[in-house]
């Protein structure tokens, strides 16, 4: 079974800096997508970034970014020029990518972020 | 386009009562999950369906939950009894199929407090 690993509880930020979440997972599976979501106090999970296993380049989406490393089954999120809104919890996530694997969403513990004005 | 709705978005119950919890996947998309959420457990998977069949229900916790889809557009987790530590934040997903797209879409999820 795939399993997410989130080490960092919690982290903190200086407004306008630039933080990086960590995340590691385990799988046998070659084909396979891997998402980090947002859960602001709202509750609502808000998609915020996503990339494919068989992409080599790092996803970014505006001030959002990754670095995958396959090899290491390594997935960490990088936040640039941090604001106040980023604050949320951030959960790392895996699905399969074939028809064959488990189409669930394996969740990581979360990280909660926090912004210092 | 409108995303995934669920409701009630708010219910407070009392011990031993059924609770209903309804969910509209996004139109088109193959797969609906519901997840629950709490302090000491994060999200857990319950259960999902593929193209209205459910595929693993290995997460329901017991025999008080119950969940149907009777067609593409809708979706019940029942909860009979509840208990007070079935509270949590219940959140409905869905997503197309893996050769489409793989990202899975929640709703705003379903607060639910039983006293």
């Amino acid at each position: 079974a795939q399993t997410v690993t989130q080490s960092q509880p919690e982290m903190s930020v200086q407004e306008a800096e630039t933080v990086t979440l960590s995340c590691t997972y385990d799988t046998s599976e070659s084909d396979y997508y891997l998402f980090w979501y947002k859960q602001p106090p709202s509750r609502q999970m808000i998609l915020v970034i996503r990339q494919e296993a068989y992409k080599q380049q790092n996803a970014t989406e505006n001030r959002f970014s990754v670095n995958f490393q396959k090899a290491a089954k390594s997935f960490s999120l990088k936040i640039s020029d941090s604001q106040l809104g980023d604050a949320a919890m951030y959960f790392c996530a895996y699905r399969s990518g074939g028809m064959e694997g488990a189409q669930k969403l394996v969740f990581g513990q979360g990280t909660r972020l926090t912004i210092n004005p | 386009d409108a995303g995934v709705i669920q409701s009630p978005r708010h219910e407070v119950t009392e011990m031993g009562q059924e609770v209903t919890l309804r969910c509209k996947p996004i139109s088109g998309h193959d797969y609906l999950f519901w997840y629950r959420q709490t302090m000491m457990r994060g999200l857990e998977l319950l259960i999902y369906f593929n193209n209205n069949v459910p595929i693993d229900d290995s997460g329901m916790p017991e025999d008080r939950f119950s969940a149907k889809m009777p067609n593409a557009s809708f979706s019940t987790l029942k909860i009979q009894p509840s208990e007070p530590r079935d509270s949590a934040v219940y959140f409905c997903a869905s997503s197309p199929g893996p050769s489409v797209g793989n990202t899975i879409y929640f709703g705003e999820g379903s607060w639910l407090t039983v006293v």
